[in-house]
């Protein structure tokens, strides 16, 4: 089974700031990766396909990069409605999933 | 509109059995792989089984063979997740998600929560 290795697994940024979140697979995975937010109580919400692709409707301060083992996700600006829990997920294989990093307010 | 809608959660006893449905709608169902997803209270996401139109497209994680069976109904547009032996560490709220094989999962629906506790 392809595992996936989230970095960092919590932080804390404000308002206006760029952060990144890294995942890393345990094997070559191409660009079989995703990303998705999720809010208490919700179910996860897509925001990034095929590792760089953004989904419809997802605002442009997400975006996503990186192929075979290293991906990352970066959110420019951040806006109060993006603190919430982000995951990775492969689809090379059976689909796995990163074990999250939960963004927070400063 | 695609719809997924989960029911049939609810508290049973170790060893004990459970039925979870997913009731679809907006799109052709039969077309689509189905997926069940879970999600342990404060705990990260795992997927737990998958299904495709046909006995030979039904694929589950590791630590539910056995246990749980997959299965769909499509002249009535619904996915079933058959539970069994269930264990304490199967609580988990438990989503129904659509997606192909080599595809994320685009659209999920709201969950259902699964407790096992004596």
């Amino acid at each position: 089974a392809i595992q996936l290795a989230q970095s960092p697994s919590s932080l804390s940024a404000s308002v206006g700031d760029r952060v990144t979140v890294t995942c890393r697979a345990s094997q070559g995975i191409a660009s079989a990766l995703a990303w998705y937010q999720q809010k208490p109580g919700k179910a996860p919400r897509l925001l990034i396909y095929d590792a760089s692709s953004l989904e419809s409707g997802v605002p442009s301060r997400f975006t996503g990069s990186g192929s075979g083992t290293d991906f990352t996700l970066t959110i420019s600006n951040l806006q109060p409605e993006d603190f919430a829990t982000y995951y990775c997920q492969q689809f090379q294989s059976f689909p796995s999933f990163g074990q999250g990093t939960k963004l927070e307010i400063k | 509109e695609v719809q997924l809608v989960e029911s049939g959660g609810g508290l049973v006893k170790p060893g004990g059995s459970l039925r979870l449905s997913c009731a679809a709608s907006g799109f052709p169902f039969s077309s689509f792989t189905l997926n069940w997803v879970r999600q342990a209270p404060g705990k990260g996401l795992e997927w737990v089984s998958s299904i495709r139109d046909g006995p030979s497209g039904v694929h589950y994680t590791d630590s539910v063979k056995g246990r749980f069976t997959i299965s769909r109904d499509n002249a009535k547009n619904s996915l079933f997740l058959q539970m069994n032996s269930l264990r304490v560490e199967d609580t988990a709220v438990y989503y129904c998600a659509r997606g192909e094989a080599g595809r994320p999962f685009v659209y999920w629906g709201q969950g259902t929560l699964v407790t096992v506790s004596s």
